[in-house]
Parts: structure tokens; sequence; C-alpha cells
């Protein structure tokens, strides 16, 4: 399989900052990259598309300017929480398909993000 | 539109017990179907997918599912679990190759 990692795993951070989360395919090229946010026992919820050389596509209801993406090579998609708040608390998780195979992803281990 | 529904939030079983994980889903058009497992504060590990072909898809750690396209479910089963298999498990569908789209989870409590 491919592998997906994420850095940092966990952060605490003041409310007001900004805190920049890392997503890399270590063993594969992904012009696509997925950001989702996941709340405590709860789901998945894709906020994001995140492409190569272009603007992110962000899901209805997530704001662009406080969810900053930023895809800026082949193995790496990064997402800035600018401005966090306590709300902004939660489970990170990116995922990349491999190959052009889009409904194939491999999911990073996640970033806890909690903010004080 | 699609969306997924995992109808229990919450199955407890004992050791050794065999165990179904219950998910229906809705899509206007043909659909791939997976299941992936979450164990506590990490990512998601893919178990197994239908993409096409045989409907009984067989994946890691004994699990296995059925596509049933009459009745819109993929059920996951498993004929006999181990304290280990304890985690979240959700169920999640993609059409046109793209986004996926997740259930709400279940949690599977293996108990000794």
């Amino acid at each position: 399989g491919a592998v997906v990692s994420q850095h940092p795993s966990w952060v605490i951070c003041k409310s007001g900052t900004s805190v920049k989360i890392e997503c890399r395919s270590l063993d594969f090229q992904a012009t696509t990259m997925f950001w989702y946010r996941q709340f405590p026992k709860q789901s998945l919820m894709l906020m994001a598309t995140s492409n190569e050389g272009s603007k992110a596509t962000y899901e209805q209801g997530v704001e662009k300017d406080k969810f900053l993406i930023n895809h800026a090579s082949l193995t790496l998609s990064t997402l800035t929480v600018t401005s966090a708040h306590p709300e902004d608390s939660s489970f990170y998780i990116c995922s990349a398909p491999k190959g052009s195979v889009l409904h194939e992803q491999f999911f990073g281990p996640g970033t806890r993000l909690t903010v004080l | 539109a699609q969306s997924v529904t995992q109808l229990d939030s919450q199955v407890p079983v004992f050791e050794e017990a065999p165990v179904e994980l219950r998910c229906n889903y809705s899509s206007s058009v043909s659909v791939y179907l997976f299941w992936y497992v979450q164990y506590p504060n990490q990512g998601l590990q893919l178990l197994l997918k239908y993409l096409s072909g045989s409907t009984l898809v067989k994946g890691i750690n004994g699990f296995e599912a059925e596509f049933n396209k009459s009745q819109t479910s993929f059920h996951l089963r498993k004929p006999s679990v181990h304290i280990s298999d304890t985690a979240e498990y959700f169920c999640a569908v993609s059409s046109s190759g793209s986004r996926l789209t997740f259930g709400e989870g279940t949690q599977l409590t293996v108990n000794p």
C-alpha cells in the first residue's frame, strides 16, 4: 500500500494563533489530496479538495479564508487554520489517491488540534 | 447526491462470536463501496472495497462484505471476532471516482 504522513500528530495552540498541518505522500505522487475534519464520536466530513498547482475546492460551509490550503508539490499539501478558536478543535485527517484511480485513497494518521 | 447510513452506532459482542455491521447507501449512479477501520487517535485503514465483479468481497483481518444492489446494502461480517477488533468502523461510498461520503460510524466493542 501507499503511505501518507501528517505532521504534527497533535498540536495545542492559543486562541487567535494560526496552525499549519502538513500532509505528505511518502512513496507516491498525489496531484489531489483531501482534507477532512472529525469531531469526537462523529464521522469524517470533507472540508476541501487540494489540487497541486491550482486553488483548492472547498465544501459548502467551509470558510476558505480560515482554512488555507496550499498544494505546493506533488507530495505535499498543507492546511493552515488561521486565527484558531476553540470550536476549531478537532481531528484533521488528510487522504491522497494513488495514481489515476481517485477512489482508492490512502489516509494519513490524523492531527489532533486543541485550541485553548 | 449520495449518502450512507450505518444502522448501528454501537455493536457490543463477545470474543469469538460472529458480527455483522450494517451499511446502506443511496446513489443515483453506480458506486464504489468501502469499509474502513479507525483505532483511537489514528487515521483510517482500508478493510475492503467493492469496485466491480464479485459481490462478495474479502478483506484484511478476516472481514468480508457483500454488495447487494437490490437492497442497496454493503454489510460487513466476520465469523469470529477478537478483542483487537475493537474499533470504529466506517462505511463509505464513492461515485464517479472522486469524493468519499462516509457513514456515521459503528463502534464495535469486543468483550472477553
